[in-house]
């Protein structure tokens, strides 16, 4: 199975922020990397697919990037509705598999 | 517009069985892969299989594998999963999820809790 190690796995920032996450496939998946952004109580949204595709109506201060096996993904200015946890995921093989998560706080 | 609807939160006693629906609109049933993925509480996300409902073929992942039976019917555009021999560490909420390509998981149901306490 390809593991996907996601880093840090909590941050607080203040508002305005810019905010980096991390994620490390085990394999090359190429780019075939998704981004989700998950509220309390609620499913994951899919905001960026492709690793730096972003999904309609996603707003545009959120990227991704990749360098080989290793996939960034930014808020370029932290908003208060921002605040959840993020995932990363492969679809390249099969089992699908996921980031541990990165839980973002307003500080 | 795709919907994914999902059944309603379930109470399992240990060693019982469940069984989770998810209620697909706004595409082509049988055009879309279903996933599941499961979330334990304060965890994070585990994938379990998915079925190609126009073929009814399945892929489970390996540590689900025998108590795990995902089926659909097309004539109700509808997805299920049955997870059997429950054991505590089941308690999670179930989300089924789909899109357009096989690997897809860009729409998501809200989710199922299923609780597992004697």
């Amino acid at each position: 199975d390809i593991q996907m190690t996601q880093s840090p796995s909590s941050l607080s920032a203040s508002v305005g922020d810019r905010v980096t996450i991390t994620c490390q496939a085990s394999q090359d998946i190429t780019n075939y990397l998704n981004w989700y952004q998950q509220k309390p109580g609620k499913a994951p949204k899919l905001l960026i697919y492709d690793a730096s595709n972003l999904e309609a109506g996603v707003p545009s201060r959120f990227s991704g990037s990749r360098s080989g096996t290793d996939f960034s993904f930014t808020i370029s200015s932290l908003q208060p509705e921002d605040i959840a946890t993020y995932y990363c995921q492969q679809y390249d093989n099969f089992p699908l598999t996921f980031g541990g998560g990165t839980k973002v706080e307003i500080k | 517009q795709v919907h994914l609807v999902q059944s309603g939160a379930e109470v399992k006693k240990p060693g019982a069985s469940v069984k989770v629906s998810c209620k697909a609109s706004g595409y082509s049933f049988t055009g879309y892969h279903m996933h599941w993925v499961r979330q334990a509480p304060g965890q994070g996300l585990e994938w379990m299989g998915r079925i190609n409902p126009n073929s009814g073929g399945t892929s489970y992942a390996q540590r689900f594998q025998g108590r795990v039976t995902m089926t659909r019917n097309t004539s109700i555009s509808t997805a299920y999963m049955e997870l059997s021999s429950l054991r505590s560490d089941d308690t999670a909420v179930y989300y089924c999820a789909s899109g357009p390509v096989e690997v897809s998981t860009d729409y998501w149901g809200q989710g199922t809790l299923v609780t597992v306490s004697s």
